[in-house]
This record gives structure tokens, C-alpha cells and sequence, in this order.
């Protein structure tokens, strides 16, 4: 497989539910990113991890919980979530954190839906 | 603090027709300018990005861009539209040394025959 690769592409869940979104770059790169898209609105930055490390927290609530066990990984957990929660959220990737001039490949997204 | 504009939130053009989409950028320094494309249930790709030098950058798919430093744009063009045009286009600023990348609202571009 090539590129960022993200599953699954569609979840349903309830409001007391557990899940995971999984993303997985196949780019030897070393930062990776969680947007979250919703209509009408800029992406958010949500969180970014360079190395393994959190560098970017932007406010996100804490029913977010992100995690990153290699460089080539990168999992949003997600536990008692709002229905305004509700969108597309995509997974990045760069070649580096620091100097880095700003070009990210991303995933096809993870569209949730909160009942 | 960085921010983006895309004044156009819906355009139609007829398939062949020529296309300028509008970007208008605030960053205190020389900007990175970036423009991605999003298909219908696809992630976001590169277009073409521009970081210094000729102020006429090309990109993938026959796009192109040119940076207006006086006006504060980055508008998008190509001269003929196909029907895989049709897609969400997003107007991105960043900076060297600084990974946060803001993007702009987006354009979301309909072809009709």
C-alpha cells in the first residue's frame, strides 16, 4: 500500500460508545496529523505529533484521546462524543514537523456520525 | 495570525470554459501558499504549492496559480474545464519553520455539460 491510509471510512456511534479511528502513512514520514472537516468551516488542526511526541493540542476536547505508537501510526480514540462531533475527520502526514514548508498528503477520512 | 479567504463558496462553469478561483491570504511574512483539491469522498491532494522565485507556479492537472504579493492573492486557474474538475478546492497559507498550515473554507466547483 501507498500513501495514508485511514479506517474505517465510516462509523456510526452512539453517544456512551468506544471506538478508535486507525491512520497509517506508508511515506517514511515523520510527523502526522487529526483534522476534523465539517461542512461550511476551515479544517481544524486538532492534533500533531512529530517523532511520536504531541506537539499540537488545539483545545480539543478531552473525549478526544490521540495516540501515536510509531511513526507510522496514528489513532484518535474517541469515548462519550456529542452529536456536533459529527464529521469528516482526516489524517495527515509530513516530512517533518520542524522547517517543514507545509505540504501534507492526506487520508480519505473517516466520516462519524453521532447519534 | 494567518488566515485565508476564498470569497466564492459555489461556482458552476460549463465543461471547456476557463476557471479563477479566488484566494486571499493575511500573513505578516513572505507566505507559503498551497491549493488542494478534494474529491467527492476523497482526502485532499496537492495541486501545486508556491514557496519563493517565479510568481507563476504550475501544478498537477493542468492547474496553475499565480502569486499577487500587492493584492494578498493566490488565485487558481485553468483555461479548460473537464468534468473530473468538479471537486472542492482549498486555499492553504503556511509558513517555514511553522508547521501550522491554515486552510481556507473552500470552493466547491460544479461542471455542468
Amino acid at each position: 500500500e501507498t500513501g495514508v491510509t485511514q479506517t474505517p471510512r465510516h462509523l456510526v456511534m452512539g453517544m456512551t460508545n468506544k471506538k478508535s479511528l486507525k491512520c497509517e502513512q506508508h511515506l517514511g514520514h515523520n510527523a502526522m496529523y487529526w483534522y476534523k472537516q465539517s461542512a461550511k468551516k476551515p479544517l481544524e488542526l486538532m492534533f500533531v505529533y512529530s517523532l511520536e511526541e504531541r506537539v499540537e493540542n488545539n483545545s480539543v476536547p478531552s473525549r478526544f484521546s490521540p495516540e501515536c505508537p510509531n511513526s507510522s501510526h496514528l489513532f484518535l480514540h474517541l469515548h462519550t462524543l456529542q452529536p456536533e462531533d459529527s464529521a469528516l475527520y482526516l489524517c495527515a502526514s509530513s516530512q517533518d514537523w520542524e522547517g517543514n514548508t507545509g505540504e501534507l498528503f492526506f487520508g480519505e477520512g473517516s466520516r462519524l456520525t453521532v447519534l | 495570525a494567518q488566515s485565508v479567504t476564498q470569497p466564492d463558496i459555489h461556482i458552476t462553469v460549463s465543461e471547456g470554459a476557463s476557471l479563477e478561483l479566488r484566494c486571499n491570504y493575511s500573513y505578516g511574512a513572505t507566505p507559503y501558499l498551497f491549493w488542494y483539491v478534494q474529491s467527492p469522498g476523497q482526502g485532499l491532494q496537492l495541486l501545486l504549492k508556491y514557496f519563493s522565485g517565479d510568481t507563476l507556479v504550475q501544478g498537477i492537472k493542468g492547474f496553475e496559480a499565480e502569486f499577487k504579493r500587492s493584492q494578498s492573492s493566490f488565485n487558481l486557474r485553468k483555461p479548460s474545464v473537464h468534468w473530473s474538475d468538479a471537486a472542492e478546492y482549498f486555499c492553504a497559507v503556511g509558513a517555514r519553520g511553522y508547521q501550522k498550515v491554515t486552510f481556507g473554507i473552500g470552493t466547491k466547483l460544479q461542471v455542468i455539460p
